[in-house]
């Protein structure tokens, strides 16, 4: 069965370091998503992604954070200068189109940021 | 007002109970609907669409009124697996088109006890 697949599944980061999370969406999807769960907390909205440019963002995707799609096939999450408050789950997500099909999400990124 | 609010939970049941769960949305842009689970430190993975005539999947029937903005989940005939946090998820698809996203509740949780 076809897979979302993130890698790394953990990573510990300084903080004020940037880093860069990856994504191997579902190769026939169209429509991307990161998004976050703090430990403990709901999964929340970063953004939506089509067509190789950012259809959505919530309050929480602000400057410090972009995402790109650089080779058709990967899709990354770039935080440029973490903070502690960063750490999270952070979960790629892709769905083949925009109405009522499911999304499929990877497995998961954990970020500490000390 | 939260976009999607559900029972906080937690639910704490005995096998073979019936247990249903309760969620609401806010935004007429909401077009589709789903039931997701998620295990302890894993990421969502789909249990059921939500049609508006109603569905069953087995144990699972979920239900939905679009007139009280209204979604909801039984389980039938608990199993020690079904303990898990249940997400409620709304796709937010404006009729004007563009872009589309996935609000999640903050999820019920379920404990099945034997």
């Amino acid at each position: 069965e076809p897979e979302v697949t993130q890698t790394p599944s953990h990573q510990v980061t300084q903080m004020g370091q940037e880093v860069i999370l990856r994504c191997v969406p579902i190769s026939n999807h169209l429509y991307f998503y990161w998004y976050r769960q703090i430990l403990g907390q709901k999964v929340e909205f970063l953004v939506s992604f089509y067509n190789n440019e950012i259809s959505e963002k919530s309050e929480i995707f602000d400057d410090q954070f972009s995402v790109e799609r650089p080779d058709g096939s990967n899709f990354t999450l770039k935080i440029r200068s973490t903070k502690l408050e960063d750490s999270a789950m952070y979960f790629c997500a892709s769905r083949e189109d925009a109405g009522s099909t499911e999304a499929f999400f990877g497995q998961g990124t954990r970020l500490t940021v000390v | 007002r939260k976009e999607v609010e559900q029972d906080p939970g937690p639910f704490n049941v005995p096998e073979g109970a019936t247990v249903a769960f309760n969620c609401t949305y806010s935004n007429s842009a909401s077009q589709s609907f789903f039931w997701y689970r998620q295990d302890c430190r894993k990421e969502p993975k789909l249990l059921m669409s939500v049609y508006s005539s109603g569905n069953e999947d087995g144990r699972f029937t979920a239900q939905l009124n679009r007139a009280s903005q209204y979604i909801s989940l039984l389980i039938r005939d608990s199993k020690l697996s079904d303990s898990a946090t249940y997400l409620c998820v709304v796709n937010i698809l404006p009729f004007s088109g563009g872009y589309n996203k996935l609000i999640f509740g903050a999820g019920t949780r379920l404990a099945v006890h034997p």
